[in-house]
């Protein structure tokens, strides 16, 4: 399996409150990503990184912010979280942008109240 | 907008059958599609790819048929195992990412 782990696992939070989930991968690969899955929208991009501190928006970037100072560690923040965002998130890298294998973390499962 | 669909959210068959999920695409300048399997609970898992220039790959009991002139992408899978039963998404390049469709469900009956 890829050397990709997600922190937190699982989260409920509430309304209003900052969050944070992490991305953490040993693979050196340039490219990582943050989806969200919800039913019936299937994954869909919020944003993805091309190298450090290279940064761009997905189709549901907004409510969402990125960071990414070092390789191997991509953040995703949510500033205020709301209901909408009640989701799963998937981060994904790769080694060849956007015409080779995504290789997926295992989700970090967030509810807000 | 450009998007990738599938035909069927769910799709039941019994062990030992060939299973065939469809999806189609809208966007002609995609050169790069892959399907993906997702087990309950778990990421997605990489099954097989294709390119734009190719009509046909095969992988171990997998199949991958590409349609360019309708713009169709279908999957097959040989002799289907109560282990194939999850969810398959079928995906094309977009820009520096990939765009997923919303998914298949395929249940294995014994």
């Amino acid at each position: 399996d890829a050397g990709i782990t997600q922190s937190p696992r699982h989260k409920v939070t509430e309304t209003g409150t900052p969050v944070t989930l992490r991305c953490h991968q040993t693979e050196n690969h340039r490219y990582m990503y943050w989806y969200r899955q919800d039913p019936g929208h299937g994954l869909r991009l919020i944003h993805y990184s091309y190298g450090v501190k290279d940064t761009d928006k997905g189709e549901v970037s907004d409510g969402y912010s990125v960071s990414r100072s070092k390789t191997e560690d991509f953040l995703l923040t949510l500033e205020s979280a709301t209901s909408s965002q009640t989701s799963v998130y998937f981060c994904a890298i790769s080694g060849y942008s956007n015409t080779g294998e995504l290789f997926f973390g295992e989700g970090s499962r967030l509810t807000v109240l | 907008g450009e998007s990738v669909g599938l035909h069927l959210p769910t799709l039941s068959v019994q062990e030992g059958d060939n299973s065939i999920i469809n999806c189609a695409y809208s966007n002609s300048a995609s050169d790069y599609f892959i399907w993906y399997k997702q087990e309950s609970g778990k990421g997605p898992q990489f099954i097989i790819d294709i390119r734009s220039n190719m009509d046909k790959r095969q992988g171990q009991r997998v199949t991958v048929l590409l349609n360019k002139t309708v713009k169709h992408l279908s999957l097959q899978i040989a002799a289907t195992q109560p282990g194939d039963s999850a969810v398959y998404f079928c995906a094309e390049n977009s820009g520096y990412a990939l765009n997923f469709g919303k998914g298949t469900s395929l249940l294995v009956t014994p």
